[in-house]
């Protein structure tokens, strides 16, 4: 079955930069674009931004252009999500989730990665 | 991008039915038929319930739909059940996408 597995939890000083991976199986790669959703505790979810697994084209939040990138690797089946310049208020869980059959329809997601910023 | 617009929250007794709804623009949820909902258990990560307005992935129980009116889409779920108590979010798709402030259901 589908399934999306993400990095571990990390924690980083203000002003660093996170690196989080997502890797897919189950399916075929390039067939399907991943969205990176992020919610901060105790508040809602947050879009930040897709990309293309299969000609990497890339839609960003308003509130995460010029912060963040994402890529992907096809040999590997794995997408990164890069946030820099991190701030307290980045202290997060994120989430990669893949876009279904329909666009915004997230129909797979992984099991999210925890991203603590703290000095 | 705004938030879209939810209640805060909802209660309503086992068997009965609740109705969330999700407010946007003409330019988001009122302009495109991309709106789905999400399911979230505390802890744990989101789970699609109902995609392109009403349409309900395999597995997901009829007791859950989806509409649309306008700019506002709504989620119904009937026979609500103890399990039901999650935070919803409605998610619009308009070239990027933007979710709702979400809303949750206790089942008292």
């Amino acid at each position: 079955q589908a399934q999306l597995v993400q990095s571990g939890s990390e924690v980083k000083k203000p002003g660093a930069s996170v690196n989080v991976s997502c890797k897919a199986s189950g399916y075929t790669f390039a067939s399907y674009g991943i969205n990176w959703v992020r919610q901060a505790p105790g508040q809602g979810l947050e879009w930040m931004g897709w990309i293309s697994t299969y000609k990497g084209d890339k839609d960003y939040g308003q509130n995460f252009q010029g912060r963040v990138t994402m890529t992907t690797d096809t040999s590997t089946s794995i997408v990164y999500m890069e946030l820099r310049s991190l701030r307290s208020d980045d202290t997060a869980v994120y989430y990669c989730a893949r876009d279904g059959d329909t666009p915004g329809g997230m129909d797979v997601w992984g099991h999210g990665t925890t991203v603590i910023v703290s000095s | 991008q705004s938030a879209l617009t939810q209640p805060r929250s909802v209660s309503e007794s086992p068997g009965q039915s609740v109705t969330i709804s999700c407010t946007g623009t003409i330019s988001d949820v009122g302009g495109y038929n991309y709106v789905s909902w999400y399911q979230q258990h505390p802890g744990k990560a989101p789970k699609l319930i109902i995609f392109d307005v009403s349409k309900r992935p395999s597995g997901v129980p009829d007791r859950f739909s989806g509409s649309k009116s306008g700019n506002t889409a709504s989620l119904t779920i009937s026979g609500l059940q103890a399990e039901d108590e999650a935070d919803y979010y409605c998610c619009s798709y308009a070239g990027t996408s933007v979710f709702g402030s979400g809303t949750k259901v206790t089942v008292v």
